[in-house]
């Protein structure tokens, strides 16, 4: 079974440095979405990205934060630098014609 | 605002108990409604959706959820818990016009061998 995928499982970086979250969605999807949740907390979403542009983004998703689809298979969230409050988990989802969210394994990310 | 709320945060059941999981949602239009699971160390895992029609959908190992239009709720339900349902629930609302889900907090659900 198809499913989405991320990398790295977990990452640490110090504070002010920039950190790219990387998600492969299921193939045949065109919905990808990224979502946080710090511990906790309740998941929250941050950005939705439909042909190669931002559809919907949250006001936690400000000027620091970017996304991108590189390649026909990768889908980044970079955080251009890092605040302690950053610190969370990082989901990643895809989408196909259905209104169904696949959710990859998620980042933790911990920002010292 | 939208929002989900689920009333109970941590749930302790012994094996073979009946489960009942409230969720509630503030957003008057059509909505779509989604379960997922995360068991310790994985995943969210889709448990079930409502798009439309018969308002009591069943998902996988034994759940379902029914959706009263009346009280903005989709609770979820199981006649009889296992162990291995031990995880953490969480209801989501997809609203019409967005590309987004809206989480409610999670449900800790312990299940007592």
């Amino acid at each position: 079974e198809p499913e989405v995928t991320q990398t790295p499982s977990h990452q640490v970086t110090q504070m002010g440095q920039e950190v790219i979250l990387r998600c492969v969605p299921i193939s045949n999807h065109l919905y990808f979405y990224w979502y946080r949740q710090i511990l906790g907390q309740k998941v929250e979403f941050l950005v939705s990205f439909y042909n190669n542009e931002i559809s919907e983004k949250s006001e936690i998703f400000d000027d620091q934060f970017s996304v991108e689809r590189p390649d026909g298979s990768n889908f980044t969230l970079k955080i251009r630098s890092t605040k302690l409050e950053d610190s969370a988990m990082y989901f990643c989802a895809s989408r196909g014609l259905l209104n169904e969210q696949f959710f990859g394994p998620g980042t933790r990310l911990t920002v010292l | 605002a939208q929002s989900v709320s689920q009333h109970n945060h941590h749930v302790i059941l012994s094996e073979a108990a009946s489960l009942e999981l409230g969720c509630n949602y503030s957003y008057g239009g059509t909505v779509n409604l989604f379960w997922y699971v995360q068991y310790p160390g994985q995943h969210l895992q889709l448990l079930l959706k409502y798009f439309s029609g018969d308002p009591l959908v069943k998902g996988i190992k034994g759940f379902e959820a029914e959706f009263i239009k009346s009280k903005f709720s989709f609770n979820l339900r199981k006649p009889s818990v296992q162990w291995s349902d031990t995880a953490e629930y969480f209801c989501a609302v997809g609203p019409s016009g967005t590309y987004k889900y809206i989480f409610g907090t999670g449900t800790r659900l312990k299940v007592l061998a």
